[in-house]
C-alpha cells in the first residue's frame, strides 16, 4: 500500500514537499516513482529513484523538483520548488521499475494565486 | 524521448462486444510496455506488463500483444466495469513515457 500526503494550495513560485509512505513490501528493494496527472489530462512521469540509488527526472522539470527516499522509514519524497500553474495536478506515488504497480490514491497540488 | 501514440482517442463499444486498442512507440521499446486502466476519480491500475503478461487479479478477457514499436490491448467481451480510459507506458528507456490515452465508452 502507498499513501501520499503533502498536497495543497500554493502560490506560483512557492514550494511544497510531498510524502509517500509504503507498507506491505520491502521498500528498499524497489524503484519508486512519482507520476502526475493534470486535471482532465493524461499521465505524466515525473521522477524515479531506483533501488540502486539512481535518480531520474522528466526534462520538463528543469531542476525544480528533487526526489528522495528514506528506506528506514519506508518513505518517498518529492520536494517541489518554484512551482508554476502548470504543475497543478494529482501526484501519484507508484512502485516499480517495469510495470507500475501499485499506485497510491494521489495527492492534489494546486498552484494558484 | 520515446513518444507513445495511442489510437483511437475514443472507442465506442457495445457491452459484450470486443475492443482493440493500439499503441505505437516512436522507437523500439522491445517488450517493456505496460497497459493501465483508469476510471474517473481513481488511480490507474496495471493491467498488462511485459507487453503480454496480465497483472495479478486481471481477468482473462484482457490480453496484450506486440513488441518493438507496435502493441495492442484486446478486451474480448466488454463488461460494464471496463468502460474507462486506457494508457500504454514504456519503461525501456529514460524518460519513462505514457501514451495520451484511449477512452472506451458505451455505444
Amino acid at each position: 500500500q502507498l499513501v501520499e500526503s503533502g498536497g495543497g494550495l500554493v502560490k506560483p513560485g512557492g514550494s511544497l514537499r510531498l510524502s509517500c509512505v509504503a507498507s506491505g513490501f520491502i521498500f528498499s528493494s524497489y524503484t519508486m516513482n512519482w507520476v502526475r496527472q493534470a486535471p482532465g489530462k493524461g499521465l505524466e512521469w515525473v521522477s524515479s529513484f531506483t533501488s540502486s540509488n539512481f535518480i531520474y527526472y522528466a526534462d520538463s522539470l528543469k531542476g525544480r523538483f528533487t526526489i528522495s527516499r528514506d528506506n528506514a522509514n519506508n518513505s518517498l519524497y518529492l520536494q517541489m520548488n518554484s512551482l508554476r500553474d502548470e504543475d497543478t495536478a494529482v501526484y501519484y506515488c507508484v512502485r516499480g521499475s517495469g510495470g507500475f504497480d501499485p499506485w497510491g490514491q494521489g495527492t492534489l497540488v494546486t498552484v494558484s494565486s | 524521448e520515446i513518444v507513445m501514440t495511442q489510437s483511437p482517442a475514443t472507442l465506442s463499444v457495445s457491452p459484450g462486444a470486443g475492443a482493440t486498442l493500439s499503441c505505437r512507440a516512436s522507437q523500439s521499446v522491445n517488450t517493456n510496455l505496460g497497459w493501465y486502466q483508469q476510471k474517473p476519480g481513481q488511480a490507474p491500475r496495471l493491467l498488462i506488463y511485459g507487453a503480454s503478461f496480465r497483472a495479478t487479479g486481471i481477468p482473462a478477457r484482457f490480453s496484450g500483444s506486440g513488441s518493438g514499436t507496435e502493441f495492442t490491448l484486446t478486451i474480448s467481451s466488454l463488461q460494464s466495469e471496463d468502460f474507462a480510459v486506457y494508457y500504454c507506458h514504456q519503461y525501456d528507456n529514460w524518460p519513462r513515457t505514457f501514451g495520451q490515452g484511449t477512452k472506451v465508452e458505451i455505444k
